[in-house]
């Protein structure tokens, strides 16, 4: 599984995009980008995945740069309820072991 | 619904006292897995289940027994619980159809308290 390194906490203001970056750059060509995000304690939620092209789904978007060494996740319209712990990891689409970092702690100021 | 069922939601228990919190999930999936979580340690995964009497060992194996003999079940058992596998743990499974990952739907977790 490709390492992942995000940072560990960012704020963004209520109604402004928020964009997570992580840095990815050990993935190899097969393995996938994944977005999750656990609110308090309760299980993670699956938010968007993506290879090689820009996705956008009813949750987010996710861009990925061109060498795949990085991408970024986008929160459009940031509300209160997207206060969460938001993790980035890359796997491939037959992977076993799916190993989680540590994650971005994403706090929501009113 | 979809989903994936844990129980108990909380346990405490005592050392030693052997114990099994369940998991079963309602879509059909092959993927299964077990996480314990630590504050300031992430999700780690103890154990997984490519399919029926599949598993093998995740990073954190040591103290714990899974079993998966039907499709829908993969409990995890402590045979001897020790104050240092107090946690939060999570269930999450996943379709592997067709050699592809689906995204993982986890459980809403077990806080164990192992005093």
């Amino acid at each position: 599984d490709a390492k992942t390194t995000q940072p560990p906490s960012m704020d963004c203001a209520e109604g402004r995009a928020a964009n997570l970056p992580c840095n990815h750059s050990t993935i190899s060509g097969n393995e996938y980008v994944y977005w999750y995000r656990q609110i308090h304690s309760q299980g993670p939620q699956y938010i968007i995945h993506g290879l090689k092209n820009n996705e956008t789904n009813e949750m987010a978007s996710l861009i990925i740069t061109e060498d795949r060494k990085s991408s970024t996740l986008i929160l459009p319209h940031a509300t209160l309820r997207d206060t969460a712990v938001y993790y980035c990891i890359g796997y491939y689409s037959s992977a076993s072991k799916i190993i989680f970092g540590s994650g971005t702690r994403l706090s929501i100021r009113p | 619904e979809a989903q994936v069922t844990q129980n108990p939601r909380y346990l405490i228990t005592v050392t030693g006292k052997k114990l099994t919190v369940t998991c079963s999930q309602n879509m059909n999936h092959e993927y299964m897995s077990w996480y314990r979580q630590d504050p300031g340690l992430g999700l780690r995964q103890i154990y997984y289940s490519m399919n029926v009497e599949v598993t093998d060992k995740g990073d954190v194996p040591e103290g714990y027994k899974v079993s998966r003999k039907e499709k829908r079940n993969f409990p995890l058992i402590l045979e001897s619980p020790s104050p240092n596998q107090t946690s939060l743990y999570f269930c999450a499974s996943s379709s592997i159809a067709m050699g592809t990952h689906e995204k993982l739907f986890f459980g809403s977790g077990t806080q164990l308290s192992v005093l």
